[in-house]
C-alpha cells in the first residue's frame, strides 16, 4: 500500500540556519507533490506544488526539490525565522486523484 | 467570504449523540473535501465532492458517518450516535474545478468535537 514518510522526530534549529524537512514515498509514483504548513489550532495552509518533471521550484525563502528516482521530496526553509515554527506536510499524489493523501507531518521550531 | 468558513468551531457532546458540522467553501470552488485530523496525527481523507458528480466516499470510516453538499455550496458532515473515538478535529477543504492532485486545497480551521 502507499506509504508516507515524513522527518520521524520534531526538528529544531537555530534562526537564520536553513531547515530541511523530508518526505519519502513508497509503493506509487507521484505526478505532483504538494507542501503545506499547519500552525497549532488551525487548518493547513497550502505552500508550493511541484510536478514530476521540475526537479526544483523556489518561493521566497522556500524550495522544494522533486527527485523521483529516489522518491524523495526534500523541502528547504532558508534564513530560517521563529515565525517559521509550524507543522510541515507533504501529499505526494498521482494525476486524476480524487483526494489528496498527507503525510503525518514535520514539527519544526526555529529556536530564537 | 474570503476563506472556508467552519462551524461550530468547536463542539462537546455526549456519547451516543448525533452532530452535524457545517462547511461554507470558498465561491465558485466546486471541489470539496472532508478531513478528520486526530491529537498529533495526519490528514485522514473522509470524503470528496466535485460538482455535480457523484461524491468520493471512500474515506468514511462507518455508515454512522454521512455528508451532503447542495450545489456548488454549503456541505454538512453528519455523525451519527457518536463514539469517543469520533473526538478529532473535523477539516474542511475546498479547491477550484480540475484535477484535485494538482489543485491547492484551501482549509478552513476545523470542527474540534469532543465526546464525553
Amino acid at each position: 500500500s502507499q506509504k508516507i514518510e515524513q522527518n520521524s522526530e520534531a526538528l529544531n534549529i537555530q534562526e537564520g540556519k536553513t531547515a530541511t524537512l523530508t518526505c519519502n514515498y513508497t509503493n506509487y509514483s507521484p505526478a505532483y507533490l504538494q507542501w503545506y504548513r499547519q500552525d497549532p489550532g488551525r487548518g493547513p495552509v497550502f505552500l508550493l506544488l511541484i510536478r514530476e518533471n521540475e526537479k526544483e521550484k523556489r518561493k521566497e525563502r522556500l524550495k522544494v526539490t522533486f527527485d523521483t528516482t529516489l522518491k524523495q521530496s526534500l523541502f528547504h526553509i532558508t534564513a530560517s525565522q521563529p515565525a517559521d515554527s509550524a507543522t510541515y506536510l507533504c501529499a505526494p499524489s498521482r494525476g486524476s486523484a480524487r483526494q489528496l493523501t498527507f503525510g503525518s507531518g514535520t514539527q519544526l521550531t526555529v529556536l530564537p | 467570504g474570503a476563506g472556508v468558513s467552519q462551524s461550530p468551531s468547536n463542539k462537546v457532546t455526549e456519547k451516543g449523540k448525533d452532530v452535524e458540522l457545517r462547511c461554507d467553501p470558498i465561491s465558485g470552488h466546486t471541489a470539496l473535501y472532508w478531513y478528520r485530523q486526530r491529537l498529533g496525527q495526519g490528514l485522514e481523507f473522509l470524503i470528496y465532492f466535485q460538482g455535480n458528480s457523484a461524491p468520493d466516499k471512500s474515506g468514511l470510516p462507518s455508515d454512522r458517518f454521512s455528508a451532503e453538499r447542495t450545489g456548488e455550496s454549503v456541505s454538512t458532515l453528519t455523525i451519527q450516535r457518536t463514539q469517543q473515538e469520533d473526538s478529532a478535529v473535523y477539516l474542511c477543504a475546498s479547491s477550484v474545478s480540475g484535477d484535485p492532485s494538482n489543485q491547492p486545497q484551501h482549509f478552513g480551521d476545523g470542527t474540534r468535537l469532543s465526546i464525553l
